[in-house]
């Protein structure tokens, strides 16, 4: 079945610090990719998609680029702020029947001044 | 535009209790709608999905069932609740089809006591 990794958190980093989050996925044919946020006690918000190999999406400053030949979506940012942390989730939505999400387990961002 | 709304935002329950909780979607129609659970500090899960009036999809066995009475309302219901329960329940709507973009509501907080 689908299934998505994401690297480990919680990432602490200081304010203008260049950010990487790593994800990878695996699933059968093509499927689109997510990157969601979610600040405390809220639900969650779509920061950005691609829904082709090679396409990057980017919102915010963040980017990720669908790289089908490793099976990747890393999320970067050049400069960080203390606005940015949050929980961020990786995310696919496979061809079938709706367009169900398989998430990653989520990766806390904690900015620093 | 469209929005999407969840009530209530908290609620306590002691077990054994039943549960009922709304979700609403406007400005837009036949949406495929979507529960979701978050545990604790843990990602989230897929329980329930529709792709029309009265068509409920369970992805996982558990104690909670969903109906859906009217094109963009979505109920996610319990006859009786358990510890295990707890968490934050979050619906979200798509567009028609697969491999779409899901839009989150702001989510139900539940404490099961």
């Amino acid at each position: 079945g689908d299934s998505v990794t994401q690297m480990e958190g919680p990432v602490t980093l200081s304010e203008e610090a260049f950010l990487t989050i790593n994800c990878t996925y695996t699933a059968t044919g093509y499927p689109s990719l997510f990157w969601y946020v979610q600040y405390p006690g809220e639900g969650l918000q779509l920061l950005l998609k691609a829904t082709k190999a090679d396409d990057k999406g980017s919102n915010k400053g963040f980017e990720a680029t669908y790289r089908k030949e490793t099976t990747s979506f890393h999320l970067e940012k050049g400069s960080v702020q203390v606005s940015d942390s949050a929980v961020y989730f990786c995310a696919l939505a496979s061809t079938g029947t709706a367009s169900k999400l398989t998430f990653g387990t989520g990766t806390r961002l904690q900015v620093t001044l | 535009s469209q929005t999407i709304h969840q009530w209530p935002a908290t609620l306590v329950q002691p077990v054994g209790s039943p549960l009922s909780l709304e979700c609403t979607v406007e400005g837009t129609s036949n949406p495929n709608l979507y529960w979701y659970r978050q545990a604790a500090g843990r990602g989230l899960q897929l329980l329930f999905y529709s792709v029309g009036i009265g068509q409920i999809s369970s992805e996982v066995p558990q104690n909670l069932s969903a109906s859906r009475p009217q094109d963009r309302q979505f109920i996610l219901s319990s006859k009786k609740l358990l510890l295990s329960d707890s968490g934050f329940y979050l619906c979200a709507w798509s567009t028609g089809g697969s491999r779409e973009t899901q839009y989150f509501g702001p989510g139900t907080r539940l404490l099961v006591l």
